[in-house]
């Protein structure tokens, strides 16, 4: 079964400051790649997602992350963040690779931003 | 656009008591999903429902658990004679889409947090 890893559990970071939420995933096969964002007090909702094509993709709120195959990373990226970007960050990867129904999530990483 | 609706947010059951958990998906939304999520956990998938149908319960506990779609209403989990363990979030999700494609693209419900006394 395919898994990630988010290696930080919490990211304090000024506001306006860059910050990178790291996340690696395991698979040796054609993969499909989530983030999600979870606000305080709401559900999650996908932040960007990566299927195929450009290494590069592109979400909500200015984030964006880079599928890097050779080092199994998928990591999350902005370069300025607000205050209002405080929230828990998901990254997801199908269970069963890209055609399994189930999303194996990690263990999430709480931003924070300092005012 | 209301969204994935849950209730109850919030949840306190002794220990052997049921619980009901309800899930309405957002509309013209046929597929429901739900998750759990343990503290200090990412979410675990628990099964996959259609309306009268479920697809996949292969992350269901084997017993004390169930859900049911039914072809009116909100999806309900239940879990019956609860334990401490069972303490956590339960989030559905729904997708207009079925399948492994639709499944991944997943719309959630601010999800219902049970507490076990």
């Amino acid at each position: 079964a395919q898994s990630v890893t988010q290696l930080d559990s919490q990211v304090p970071v000024f506001e306006e400051a860059p910050v990178e939420l790291r996340c690696n995933y395991s698979s040796s096969v054609s993969v499909y790649l989530f983030w999600y964002v979870q606000y305080p007090n709401q559900g999650l909702q996908l932040l960007l997602k990566y299927l195929s094509g450009s290494t590069l993709v592109k979400g909500i709120n200015g984030f964006e992350a880079e599928f890097n195959k050779s080092q199994t990373s998928f990591h999350l990226r902005k370069p300025s963040v607000h205050i209002s970007d405080t929230a828990e960050y998901f990254c997801a990867v199908p269970a069963g690779g890209a055609g399994s129904y189930q999303l194996t999530f990690g263990k999430g990483t709480k931003l924070s931003v300092i005012p | 656009n209301a969204g994935v609706m849950q209730n109850p947010r919030h949840l306190v059951r002794r220990r052997g008591q049921e619980a009901r958990l309800r899930c309405s998906p957002m509309k013209g939304h046929s597929h429901v999903y739900w998750y759990r999520q343990l503290p200090e956990e990412g979410l675990k998938f628990m099964v996959y429902l259609q309306k009268e149908n479920i697809i996949d319960e292969s992350g269901m506990p084997k017993e004390r658990f169930s859900a049911e779609f039914p072809k009116e209403g909100p999806s309900i989990l239940r879990i019956q004679q609860v334990v401490r363990g069972d303490s956590a979030a339960y989030f559905c999700a729904s997708s207009q889409q079925g399948g492994a494609f639709g499944a991944n693209v997943l719309t959630f419900g601010a999800g219902s947090r049970l507490t076990v006394l």
